[in-house]
C-alpha cells in the first residue's frame, strides 16, 4: 500500500519555466490537497479538491493551477516559475465525505528550487 | 486572522524524561485539533486527534490535552527516546475541508 506518491522528488527550474508536480493516492480518498512548506512557517494550503471534479483556492494560490484528473490524481502546475516559489511541496489526501475527525495522509514532498 | 503558534525554539531533553510541547491558537474555535510528526525529508505523519469536548487523549507514550478556554493544546511524550527526535506539528480544523498547521517544534532527545 503506497499511500500518497509524489513525483518528482527534486527539481531545479529556471525563472519563467513551467512544470507540473504529480500526486497520486491509492486509498480511495475523496479529498486531496497541495501545501507548500517554507522554513519557519507552517504548511500553507495552495489548492484543494474536496471531491473529484471540484477544486478550490487555499491560502496562497497565486502563481499555481491544479487539475483533479480523477479520484486518484491531483496535479499542481507552475506556469511561469518565480524564485519565491522555491519551497517543499506536499500533497495530502483525506478520507470520508467531510473533514471532521479524519487525519490527512501526506506524501514525502517535492523539493523545488527556482533559480 | 486565524493564528496558530508553536514554540519555534527547539526542545532538548534527556532520554527518559517527559517532553511537553505547546500549541496556542487565536481567533478560532476548532471542533478538533491534531498532532503530526515530521522527520527530515519526509511528509507529516498523523499521531493523535482530540475533539473540543475531550480534555485529554492518550496513545501509548503520547498524551494530548485540549483547553478550549485557554485556546491551548499540550502534547506530552513520556519516557522519551532518541527515536522520538523529530518536528511535531499542531493542526486545527478550520471548517469544511480545511486545516491550518503550526510551524512545528523540533524535539531532540539525547541518550
Amino acid at each position: 500500500n503506497a499511500g500518497v506518491t509524489q513525483t518528482p522528488k527534486f527539481q531545479v527550474l529556471k525563472t519563467g519555466q513551467s512544470m507540473t508536480l504529480q500526486c497520486a493516492q491509492d486509498m480511495n480518498h475523496n479529498s486531496m490537497y497541495w501545501y507548500r512548506q517554507d522554513p519557519g512557517m507552517g504548511l500553507r494550503l495552495i489548492y484543494y479538491s474536496a471531491s473529484e471534479g471540484t477544486t478550490d483556492k487555499g491560502e496562497v494560490p497565486n502563481g499555481y493551477n491544479v487539475s483533479r484528473l480523477n479520484k486518484r490524481e491531483f496535479s499542481l502546475r507552475l506556469e511561469s516559475a518565480a524564485p519565491s516559489q522555491t519551497s517543499v511541496y506536499f500533497c495530502a489526501s483525506l478520507g470520508g465525505q467531510g473533514s471532521r475527525d479524519q487525519p490527512q495522509h501526506f506524501g514525502d514532498g517535492t523539493r523545488l528550487s527556482i533559480l | 486572522s486565524q493564528k496558530i503558534e508553536q514554540n519555534s525554539e527547539a526542545l532538548n531533553i534527556q532520554e527518559g524524561k517527559t517532553a511537553t510541547l505547546t500549541c496556542n491558537y487565536t481567533n478560532y474555535s476548532p471542533a478538533y485539533l491534531q498532532w503530526y510528526r515530521q522527520d527530515p525529508g519526509r511528509g507529516p505523519v498523523f499521531l493523535l486527534l482530540i475533539r473540543e469536548n475531550e480534555k485529554e487523549k492518550r496513545k501509548e507514550r503520547l498524551k494530548v490535552t485540549f483547553d478550549t478556554t485557554l485556546k491551548q493544546s499540550l502534547f506530552h511524550i513520556t519516557a522519551s527516546q532518541p527515536a522520538d527526535s523529530a518536528t511535531y506539528l499542531c493542526a486545527l480544523h478550520t471548517g469544511g475541508f480545511k486545516t491550518i498547521f503550526g510551524a512545528g517544534t523540533r524535539l531532540f532527545v539525547k541518550a
